[in-house]
């Protein structure tokens, strides 16, 4: 596609839940990050993807957090039994290569409640 | 570890004036990138300058302008005209050039207003 797609937009759930967040990146597009962005603050690095390689996870911050990418393209981030500060917005980002930057997804707002 | 630091939490620039949102940071690299995104309530984050820090000449983007000064790492934006369109969060961010994740590292972020 021409940007970076990422569903659903806003997603509210009850604490206890698990959730799936996706994320389609740039056609061609080798390389997908995921980061949160908690209210008021920075991108937190969360996970990355490039090609086939083994994903860099260090950024996920606890084994209740999860992401897969299928075909070297779509990619699903899940949130296994939410808590209330997992409340944040997730952006999803490709590139095609280092230095060159990343091309954003809108994010999903994720409300835990 | 990399740190980027944006001592600015809120700035406000009058429209058509010249403004500057300071950034820096820390790295004991010499090859690196450093990059300003905006971020407007629609929540897109997007690029607006690169700098390669092995390049001296200072990048510019129509109005957008940087002055990076790798001995003291620091890398300010200069946005000229400002316009209400320019409303927005900005954030520094720093990636290293060789490395098996190339991550961006982010700073805080400035929230520029734009009065008209």
């Amino acid at each position: 596609g021409a940007g970076v797609s990422q569903s659903p937009s806003n997603k509210v759930t009850e604490k206890g839940k698990d959730v799936e967040l996706r994320c389609d990146p740039i056609s061609g597009h080798t390389a997908l990050y995921w980061y949160r962005q908690r209210l008021g603050q920075g991108l937190e690095f969360l996970i990355y993807f490039q090609g086939n390689s083994a994903p860099d996870k260090s950024g996920l911050p606890s084994d209740r957090f999860s992401a897969e990418r299928t075909g070297g393209s779509v990619s699903t981030l899940t949130i296994q039994r939410t808590q209330q500060e997992d409340s944040a917005v997730y952006l999803c980002a490709s590139s095609l290569g280092s230095g060159l930057g990343y091309t954003f997804g809108s994010g999903t707002r994720l409300t835990v409640v | 570890a990399q740190t980027v630091t944006q001592s600015q939490p809120e700035m406000s620039v009058q429209e058509a004036e010249t403004v500057t949102l300071s950034c820096t940071y820390d790295t004991s690299e010499n090859n690196y990138y450093l990059f300003w995104y905006k971020q407007p309530p629609s929540r897109q984050m997007i690029l607006v300058i690169r700098q390669e820090a092995y390049k001296q000449q200072n990048a510019t983007e129509n109005r957008f302008s940087v002055n990076f000064q790798k001995a003291a790492k620091s890398f300010s934006l200069k946005i000229s005209d400002s316009q209400l369109g320019d409303t927005a969060m900005y954030f520094c961010a720093f990636m290293k050039q060789l490395g098996a994740t190339n991550k961006l590292i982010f700073g805080t972020g400035t929230l520029l207003a734009v009065q008209p």
